[in-house]
């Protein structure tokens, strides 16, 4: 089964500073990845996907994220974090071999700090 | 501007009660979920329908059953809750299929099972 990691449980960054939420995934085959977020009380929200093509996909709200085949990861980034990123982003791959369902990691909760 | 609305929001369940989440989307998408979320562990997917009438087990479908009346509502039953059953359970939707990466998610209902 497909499947991903997110290696940290928190990430602490100062308003203004970049930021990276780390994920790194384990597929056979080209992998399917996405990123979405959850704010406080609300249900998740998409931000971003790979599926081929450019290895630094564009989402919404600056976001964007950099896939690296030889790392196996699909690091999120920004170049400016906003006190209002905090919240806590899932990184996700479809299952090919299940029934193309997501796999979500754990989750990394984000605090930027003013 | 409603999206996916899940009903109750909290719930408190003693072992051996019985209840039913209500989902309901007004974006006229054919496929709906039912997820879990435990810390840790990110979601898991409980139940699938890709229509009206069908229904498919995901990763954890044991313990739930789950109804799709018509294309707006998908429900989840917990027959017998379970103290393992404390989590947060979120409904889903998306255009298409199980395949598509865009889900749309409601904002939660937090169960515990005492």
């Amino acid at each position: 089964a497909q499947s991903v990691a997110q290696p940290e449980d928190q990430v602490n960054v100062a308003e203004g500073n970049p930021l990276t939420v780390k994920c790194t995934y384990s597929v056979s085959g080209n992998p399917y990845l996405f990123w979405y977020v959850q704010y406080p009380n609300r249900g998740l929200q998409f931000l971003l996907k790979y599926i081929t093509g450019d290895n630094l996909v564009k989402g919404s709200y600056g976001f964007e994220a950099e896939f690296n085949k030889s790392q196996t990861s699909f690091h999120l980034k920004k170049p400016s974090a906003l006190v209002s990123d905090s919240a806590l982003y899932f990184c996700a791959v479809r299952d090919i071999g299940n029934n193309n369902d997501m796999r979500f990691g754990a989750g990394t909760r984000l605090t930027v700090k003013p | 501007n409603a999206g996916v609305t899940q009903t109750p929001k909290f719930q408190v369940l003693k072992t051996g009660q019985s209840m039913t989440l209500q989902c309901a989307q007004d974006m006229n998408h054919n496929s709906m979920y039912w997820y879990r979320q435990d810390p840790g562990m990110g979601l898991r997917l409980i139940y699938y329908s890709a229509s009206e009438g069908t229904t498919d087990k995901g990763e954890v479908p044991n313990g739930y059953n789950v109804s799709r009346l018509n294309k707006r509502e998908f429900s989840l039953r917990l027959e017998s809750a379970a103290p393992s059953q404390t989590s947060v359970y979120f409904c889903a939707s998306s255009e298409g299929g199980r395949t598509n990466e865009k889900l749309f998610f409601g904002s939660g209902t937090q169960l515990s099972v005492l």
